[in-house]
Order: C-alpha cells, then sequence, then structure tokens
C-alpha cells in the first residue's frame, strides 16, 4: 500500500520562503496512473488544495497561489516537494501531501481530471517571527 | 473557484441514519460523477470513505453510501457508531481553473 510521508521546518520567518517534501513508498511515483499534490488546512478550517504535478514534471497551481508557488518531482528519490514564496501569517496552516488517481475527464482549464486518495500524515508549518 | 456548500455540523444517536448534503454547480458536482467523500478525525488525516459518487473503497464499512442528484450529493451514515464522530468533506472535479474543489466540511456528532 502507498504511504506518503511530509518532511520540512515547522516554522518560516514571514516573507520566507516554505519548502517541504513528500516521500513516497510503496509505489512508484512514476507510474503515469497518478498525480502528486498538495492540500493545506489551517487550524480549525476547511481543506484547500494547492495544487498538483505529473510524472512527466507537468503542472497545475491554484490560481490563488499561482504567482508564489512551485511544486516538482524527483523521481529517482521517490519525491515531490512544495515552495512557496513570501509567506505571511495567511499560510500558517497543516500542509498534506497526497496522491491522485487520474480520472476519465478533462477540462481545457484544468487538464486531465484527479482525484485525491491516498494522504501523508500531514505536518504543521507556522509562518512566524 | 468556491468551495463545495456541506452544512456545518449534522447530529445522530447511536443506531440512527444521518445524511449530509454537498451542494455545488454545474461546473462540478452537477456535471460529473467524480465526487468523493473524506473522513477526518481530529489530528488525522482525511481517509476516502466514497469515491466517484457511490463506490466504496475495500475496507470502508457498508454503513457509508453515496449518492447525487442534480447539484447535490450526499453521504449517508447508517448505524451511527462513536468512531463515526468526525468531520466530512465532499470533493468534486471542476472544469474550472483547478481540476479538483473541496466542500466546506460537516461536523458529525454522535449524540
Amino acid at each position: 500500500q502507498v504511504q506518503l510521508q511530509e518532511s520540512g521546518p515547522g516554522l518560516v520567518k514571514p516573507s520566507q520562503t516554505l519548502s517541504l517534501t513528500c516521500t513516497v513508498s510503496g509505489g512508484s511515483i512514476s507510474s503515469g496512473h497518478y498525480f502528486w499534490s498538495w492540500i493545506r488546512q489551517p487550524a480549525g478550517k476547511g481543506l484547500e488544495w494547492i495544487g498538483r504535478i505529473s510524472s512527466s514534471g507537468s503542472t497545475i497551481y491554484n490560481p490563488s497561489l499561482n504567482s508564489r508557488l512551485s511544486i516538482s518531482i524527483d523521481t529517482l528519490k521517490n519525491q515531490f516537494s512544495l515552495e512557496l514564496t513570501s509567506v505571511t501569517a495567511a499560510d500558517t496552516a497543516m500542509y498534506y501531501c497526497a496522491r491522485e488517481v487520474m480520472l476519465a475527464v478533462y477540462s481545457s482549464s484544468s487538464g486531465v481530471g484527479s482525484a485525491p486518495d491516498y494522504w501523508g500524515q500531514g505536518t504543521l508549518v507556522t509562518v512566524s517571527s | 473557484q468556491s468551495a463545495l456548500t456541506q452544512p456545518a455540523s449534522v447530529s445522530g444517536s447511536p443506531g440512527q441514519s444521518i445524511t449530509i448534503s454537498c451542494t455545488g454547480t454545474s461546473s462540478d458536482v452537477g456535471s460529473y460523477n467524480y465526487v468523493s467523500w473524506y473522513q477526518q478525525h481530529p489530528g488525522k488525516a482525511p481517509k476516502v470513505m466514497i469515491y466517484e459518487v457511490s463506490n466504496r473503497p475495500s475496507g470502508v464499512s457498508h454503513r457509508f453510501s453515496g449518492s447525487k442528484s442534480g447539484n447535490t450529493a450526499s453521504l449517508t451514515i447508517s448505524g451511527l457508531q462513536a468512531d463515526d464522530e468526525a468531520d466530512y468533506y465532499c470533493g468534486s472535479f471542476t472544469s474550472s481553473n483547478t481540476p479538483w474543489v473541496f466542500g466546506t466540511g460537516t461536523k458529525v456528532t454522535v449524540l
């Protein structure tokens, strides 16, 4: 069974860059059937889809974060990563990495559909000086 | 892309059935059979309970069922148990500028 594990600093200063890595085990990140995504959840609030990357490196980002966000993939290490620049207190949240299964649907706006199925346990990131 | 709308809270007694609604638009729930439901216990990661409107992953209890009518999807939990007390989120494929959107979340309380 696939497992995902987030890692990275739990505290980031305002205006700096938040960097997280997700390590995938129990399956290859190079599988063409899946996308790999990041989802966040501020304390006591709902889930926000951040973005995803394919095994070939194709990305889709949430437009609300698009200018600050970068997601990359390292197939040799079976990892994918998130970088969010110029963070503020509003970026404080639990960050989850997830596997997204490819769906048989396509949108001209966002490409092939995908749905999160397996999630990491999450890592709490606090933005504070 | 706005979040799908769920009731903030739903409650029921042990053994009863409850239903959680998830209302979207013709750009998501209304046009596609790609709705998932997630259960999240406090301090834990979400776990998929239903996918593609009404399918249960292996290992998920038959007490959980999903359906859809128009722009609204629903999750029904029958034979409510104490361990069902959690937050529940729906999610759907959307043809807008992100491929996936979550619901606002519903807190289920077992009385």
